[in-house]
């Protein structure tokens, strides 16, 4: 069974401040990951994605996540968050069905 | 416009009625799914269908019931059997394979007094 997990359930950071979310999946078949996020009354939307070769991806808004297929990880990054990130981020892995974690609420604060 | 369009935004029902959860896309995507949002537990699987007419469960189908006699539209049945039925219920739509992302909807809340 596939599954996902987000350990940071709420993180608070200040402005230009440096992110990094964890994301660690459990599936035996081919990964394929994804972070989307869900800013407040919008619909979750897609961030970035990742299928195969470069372990780096980079999304949208400055995003970036790394695959580390020996840890299972697949952490969100970005060097300097603004106000407007705040957001709930959610990781996900898809093996015939798409499975997300439960979330982490990042509030960024002025 | 192409998208997913869930209906209605807000809903609410009495205890012990059945309530269907309108979901349908013009993207021409082959698979559907229905999540439930509820804080600290993220997204949760109800259903989801690779293909019309057909559909599996998800982690958390116990409930609730669906049915796919068009491409374009996958409602979700919340029954008087699903113990704890108050959520935001998401919809979302994608081509269905492993290597492709799902697009959602706007969501419906649905409130059971």
């Amino acid at each position: 069974a596939q599954s996902v997990s987000q350990h940071n359930h709420h993180v608070i950071l200040s402005e230009a401040a440096s992110l990094e979310l964890g994301c660690n999946y459990s599936y035996g078949g081919t990964v394929n990951l994804f972070w989307y996020v869900q800013y407040p009354g919008q619909h979750l939307q897609l961030l970035l994605k990742y299928f195969s070769g470069d372990p780096l991806v980079k999304g949208i808004k400055g995003f970036e996540a790394e695959f580390i297929k020996s840890k299972f990880s697949f952490n969100l990054r970005k060097p300097s968050v603004q106000w407007s990130d705040t957001a709930e981020y959610f990781c996900a892995v898809s093996g015939g069905k798409l499975t997300f974690g439960t979330g982490t609420r990042l509030q960024v604060t002025l | 416009d192409g998208g997913i369009t869930q209906s209605p935004k807000y809903l609410f029902r009495k205890e012990g009625q059945n309530v269907t959860l309108s979901c349908e896309q013009n993207l021409n995507h082959d698979a559907m799914y229905w999540y439930r949002q509820d804080p600290g537990q993220g997204l949760r699987l109800i259903y989801y269908s690779q293909i019309v007419n057909d559909f599996q469960k998800g982690d958390i189908a116990e409930g609730y019931s669906v049915s796919r006699e068009k491409k374009e539209s996958f409602p979700l049945t919340v029954t008087s059997a699903q113990k704890n039925p108050t959520a935001f219920y998401l919809c979302a739509s994608g081509w269905g394979a492993e290597d492709t992302e799902a697009f959602f909807g706007q969501g419906t809340r649905l409130t059971v007094v």
